[in-house]
């Protein structure tokens, strides 16, 4: 079975650009889950879909925010981009309230 | 919400030697993760184990939910197993994982 997917896997943005980062779960999980991780913060929750529907949210600005598909396919965008947007954006998919397993990430930098 | 802490934060060991690490969470959890991160950022599943024993190969875990806290055990270790560990939380009423800030793990020949 293969795993999650992140495209893309790196980013080179300016400030006050916006941003629009992928992942493809896997096969049958139809929860899934973004993470932020920077040095300083370390990894935080962003947010989570299920089924279409934002199901919980971290403490993040209204600048981030999300969408999932009905194929469970996510899409999460940061409008505005900030100096310390710069991170590694994780997704991870589940069944619902299981193991959670990640893709291998995104590394966006913001000039 | 649930807070996790992680010791040692870092680890310094020779090759052969064993290893534990601990994660101590502050509430009752529904899930609990040991990952490692290699070093292209991507988190390695180790082990799901909110309760209970578990072994795979050199590693093996204990998490005794009553107590709040979760052990990772390493044995034999290798250089291979250098690298960032992370355990992570979630809590009973939500899906978020709480991370730890991980143990830093360096193996030396």
């Amino acid at each position: 079975k293969a795993g999650v997917t992140q495209t893309p896997r790196y980013l080179i943005k300016t400030r006050g650009q916006q941003v629009t980062l992928s992942c493809s779960p896997i096969s049958g999980h139809r929860s899934v889950s973004w993470y932020q991780q920077t040095p300083g913060q370390g990894l935080q929750f962003l947010f989570e879909y299920f089924s279409e529907t934002q199901r919980n949210k971290g403490n993040f600005p209204g600048r981030f925010s999300g969408r999932q598909f009905s194929n469970s396919r996510s899409e999460m965008n940061v409008s505005t981009l900030e100096l310390g947007d710069s991170a590694l954006y994780l997704c991870a998919s589940s069944l619902v309230r299981s193991e959670q397993f990640f893709g291998p990430g995104t590394r966006l930098t913001v000039l | 919400g649930i807070q996790v802490e992680q010791s040692p934060p870092d680890l310094i060991l020779q090759e052969g030697a064993n290893s534990t690490l601990r994660c101590n969470f502050s509430d009752s959890v529904n899930n609990l993760q040991w990952f490692h991160q290699n070093p292209w950022g991507q988190l390695i599943n180790l082990f799901y184990i909110p309760s209970g024993t578990k072994q795979n190969g050199r590693l093996s875990a204990t998490t005794v939910a009553t107590e709040r806290y979760s052990l990772l055990y390493i044995s034999s270790s290798q250089t291979t197993d250098s690298g960032v560990y992370f355990c992570a939380c979630g809590s009973q009423a939500g899906t978020a994982l709480i991370f730890g800030k991980g143990t830093t793990l360096s193996v030396s020949s």
